[in-house]
């Protein structure tokens, strides 16, 4: 069965540096999402894209979130400039129909 | 009026017993109810949706409950297993908004006793 796959498993990074999350969605997905879930807390939505556009964000997406569908399978969430609040797991899901959200295992960001 | 109420923040149950899980939300606009699974250090898994239209929907042990009216759904597990002992994510959409993005409840951590 098809799943989404996301890279690293695990990321720590200093603050104030730049990371790169990596997705890759299920091949005839159209739909694509970053949520990001602090530990103990709820998932929260970050970002959709469709049509090789941002649909909308949250107001935790600001200009140092960015996103990208670089080659038409991996879908990516840039952090330009890291802070230790943005220390969560972070989850790619991608979807074929406007409704159903298929979740990858999560990357685990820790800004130290 | 974004929110979803999740309750209860845990529960604990014994083998074979039913789970029941609750879920409130505001916004009358939300025409898609999921309920995803979460065992530690996993993503969310889908278990089972429904929509406004209609008042239940079973697959296998797990059902959904739908009250409109009071704008509340429920998960049910019947006859539950240690197996699953995870953390249950309630969450809503609007699937006509053109994002489709989900509003989570905060979580309920069930635990099944053997």
């Amino acid at each position: 069965e098809p799943e989404v796959t996301q890279t690293p498993s695990h990321q720590v990074t200093q603050m104030g540096q730049e990371v790169i999350l990596r997705c890759v969605p299920i091949s005839n997905h159209l739909y694509f999402y970053w949520y990001r879930q602090i530990l103990g807390q709820k998932v929260e939505f970050l970002v959709s894209f469709y049509n090789n556009e941002i649909s909308e964000k949250s107001e935790i997406f600001d200009d140092q979130f960015s996103v990208e569908r670089p080659d038409g399978s991996n879908f990516t969430l840039k952090i330009r400039s890291t802070k230790l609040e943005d220390s969560a797991m972070y989850f790619c899901a991608s979807g074929r129909l406007q409704e159903t959200q298929y979740f990858g295992p999560g990357t685990r960001l820790l800004v130290l | 009026q974004q929110q979803v109420k999740q309750s209860p923040q845990s529960l604990i149950v014994q083998k074979g017993g039913i789970s029941i899980i609750n879920c409130a939300y505001e916004n009358t606009a939300f025409d898609y109810f999921p309920w995803y699974q979460q065992f530690p250090g996993k993503g969310p898994a889908l278990l089972i949706a429904i929509r406004p239209d209609v008042s239940e929907k079973k697959e296998g042990r797990f059902t959904i409950s739908f009250n409109k009216s009071a704008k509340q759904f429920s998960l049910h597990i019947m006859d539950s297993q240690p197996g699953d002992s995870a953390t249950y994510f309630c969450a809503a959409s609007r699937t006509t908004s053109g994002t489709y993005k989900y509003i989570f409840g905060t979580g309920t951590r069930l635990k099944v006793l053997a």
